[in-house]
């Protein structure tokens, strides 16, 4: 496989479930985001991993908790959500963060539902 | 934080070329000037990127103003696959806060 994958595609959970979004990139990059995207709003920055480091976390609440386990996996575990975080949830990634001459690939999203 | 205004939306006749605008007046001197676009259920998809000299690849040009507060991403021949919302976004080379904000961009509608 290339590029950046995402698992599932598609994911309907209650509010008191625990779930985890799987992002996957085998381009050998260094930097890995993720973004949420909700119906009629702008993508949102997340969290950005550098070298498996944390670097950015965008004032996302505590029930988004993500893993960076090494430079080619992502997760976003997912626990006691609300409805208003249904929404496109996207992974990419890139040479390296803070390196505007490089481009971001993204995968194809999972969308979320929160019932 | 730097950030880019474009229009809401744009029409193009199918075939025909097509300039899509962004305004970027605070952008820094290292920043890098980013377009993606993003069909209809996909993640977006990077098109191109550029410093200061104008730009080509097989998916579009981005020509630079001299000032650098504004760009246009040329589609040199619109097709119907063309249809997506275009996103300018500025990327700082270096030691410095990458917030990587997106706009709402433009959603471009291909007339055929």
């Amino acid at each position: 496989e290339t590029g950046v994958t995402q698992t599932p595609r598609h994911l309907v959970m209650g509010m008191t479930n625990k779930k985890s979004l799987k992002c996957e990139q085998h381009l050998g990059h260094n930097a890995m985001y993720w973004y949420k995207q909700s119906a009629k709003k702008p993508l949102e920055l997340m969290f950005v991993y550098n070298f498996k480091e944390q670097t950015e976390n965008n004032s996302v609440p505590s029930r988004f908790s993500p893993e960076c386990p090494n430079s080619s996996h992502l997760f976003l575990h997912l626990h006691t959500l609300q409805p208003e975080d249904s929404a496109l949830y996207l992974c990419a990634s890139s040479q390296e963060w803070r390196q505007g001459r490089n481009e971001q690939f993204f995968g194809p999203g999972t969308r979320l539902t929160v019932l | 934080d730097a950030k880019t205004t474009q229009p809401n939306s744009m029409e193009s006749n199918e075939e025909e070329p097509v300039h899509l605008p962004c305004n970027h007046s605070t952008i820094s001197g290292t920043d890098y000037i980013h377009w993606y676009r993003q069909l209809p259920s996909q993640g977006p998809e990077y098109v191109i990127h550029g410093l200061t000299s104008n730009v080509n690849n097989r998916m579009a040009s981005l020509a630079i103003a001299e000032d650098r507060k504004s760009s246009t991403l040329i589609l040199h021949r619109a097709t119907l696959r063309d249809a997506a919302v275009y996103y300018c976004i500025l990327r700082p080379q270096g030691n410095r806060d990458d917030k990587i904000i997106f706009g709402k961009g433009t959603r471009l509608h291909i007339l055929p």
